[in-house]
């Protein structure tokens, strides 16, 4: 099915840890994003993509780098984990129609930092 | 900077029953607005996108409506039902901006 795939869907790692979480659509879309959603906060946005070869920060940029490998991919790496950073994951795509924006979200990564 | 609330946080309905979401929003200078809805341990869904030009979305039994001037968006769902149970958030896209910012969500639950 045609969408937004997230990888891995459930992590557990130590402080000072690194890891790469992946995302990748197959919808032609131009704009991809990194958000996270913690309790009580709402979605906050990490980094995102305008187009490939660009990258611009969001909200919460601190702690992470971001990667768009191609117009398919665009990937999250946390360089040294911290509790801080225990969240759910999600990445969206999106294209400009009739100058709308719609976006298409991923299912999610749930990330725990012990 | 743009900040988006959603009134109330949480939300319990009997079956049936007509309802309205309320979403606010501090900076008028807005793109566009999109409701989302969320079931729980997975993604967002797009239910509707309003443009900042018009006044109103329909899908089924739902209505997004735009209040620019004022800074206020509600979502009317008609008819309610046990599968319309999850968490509805807005966003609001800037002008000249890719990015939105979301409400926290308004948890709804509809019981049988």
């Amino acid at each position: 099915n045609a969408g937004v795939t997230q990888t891995p869907k459930f992590q557990v790692l130590k402080t000072g840890q690194s890891m790469t979480l992946q995302c990748a659509q197959d919808m032609n879309h131009n704009s991809m994003y990194w958000y996270r959603q913690d309790p009580g906060m709402g979605l906050r946005l990490i980094y995102y993509s305008a187009s490939e070869g660009t990258t611009d920060k969001g909200e919460v940029p601190n702690g992470y780098n971001v990667s768009r490998l191609n117009k398919r991919e665009f990937s999250l790496r946390l360089e040294s984990a911290a509790p801080s950073q225990t969240s759910v994951y999600f990445c969206a795509s999106s294209k400009r129609t009739d100058g709308a924006n719609v976006l298409t979200f991923g299912a999610g990564s749930r990330l725990t930092v012990l | 900077k743009q900040e988006v609330t959603q009134i109330p946080a949480a939300l319990s309905v009997p079956e049936g029953e007509n309802l309205v979401l309320n979403c606010s929003f501090t900076d008028s200078a807005i793109y566009n607005l999109q409701w989302f809805r969320q079931d729980p341990g997975k993604g967002l869904t797009s239910l509707l996108l309003i443009q900042s030009s018009q006044r109103e979305q329909t899908s089924g039994r739902l209505n997004a409506s735009l209040d620019k001037s004022s800074g206020r968006s509600t979502l009317y769902i008609a008819a309610s039902q046990p599968g319309d149970s999850a968490t509805y958030l807005c966003a609001v896209r800037q002008g000249g901006s890719e990015k939105l910012v979301f409400g926290k969500g308004t948890k709804l639950t509809v019981n049988p």
